[in-house]
């Protein structure tokens, strides 16, 4: 079984900083994808990025960029010039190759941007 | 694209009700995945259809939770008997499937509140 372990409840900071939120990751698959999903107030889940294992470049989507560190089994995502609609839940998951099982999410980081 | 759709937004029900659930995927997703959300958790994977087979389900799915999918479109998520216990936000997600990492797209969920 896989564990997803996300070590921040809630982090806060001002409007324009650049976040880092952790997130580790256990498993004994050597096929899997990793994600980060945003769930705002409204409580849609949106994927922010995704990461899968055999790549060694970390993904980048816009503001947002993962620190993939396979050995470590952490999964890091970067938040640049954080924004005032950037404060939501953000869930780390794992998905085994296959994605039957779907996905196993942290318990989540309560992002708070401060104007 | 009009979204995973989730029916009804909130149910109140009493404890020993049946309530049932409906999810409606996005048009031609062939994967179908149900989690459940409590306050200050990460959704729980509950099962997952792939067409109108139900391929994987959790032991967090007791024998009172029963789930369908007839025609591999919509989604029927019941439960019998509730209890207080049950009270929690189910969460439904669809992808394409076409890749082992298409991207889960979720509904804004069913809020369940069993007095």
């Amino acid at each position: 079984a896989q564990t997803v372990t996300q070590s921040q409840p809630e982090m806060s900071v001002q409007e324009a900083e650049t976040v880092t939120l952790s997130c580790t990751y256990d498993t004994s698959e050597s096929n899997y994808y990793l994600f980060w999903y945003k769930q705002p107030p409204s409580r849609q889940m949106i994927l922010v990025i995704r990461q899968e294992a055999y790549k060694q470049q970390n993904a980048t989507e816009n503001r947002f960029s993962v620190n993939f560190q396979k050995a470590a089994k952490s999964f890091s995502l970067k938040i640049s010039d954080s924004q005032l609609g950037d404060t939501a839940m953000y869930f780390c998951a794992f998905m085994r190759g296959g994605g039957a099982d779907g996905l196993t999410f942290g318990k989540g980081t309560h992002l708070i941007i401060q104007p | 694209d009009t979204g995973v759709s989730q029916n009804p937004r909130h149910k109140i029900t009493k404890r020993g009700q049946n309530v049932t659930f409906r999810c409606d995927p996005i048009s031609e997703h062939n994967r179908l995945y149900w989690y459940r959300q409590t306050l200050g958790q990460g959704p729980e994977f509950l099962t997952y259809f792939q067409n109108e087979a139900q391929l994987e389900k959790s032991r967090l799915l007791s024998d009172r939770f029963s789930a369908e999918r007839p025609k591999g479109s919509f989604s029927t998520l019941e439960i019998q008997r509730t209890e207080q216990g049950d009270s929690a936000m189910y969460l439904c997600a669809s992808s394409a499937g076409q890749s082992e990492n298409s991207p889960l797209h979720f509904g804004n969920g069913t809020r369940l509140t069993v007095t």
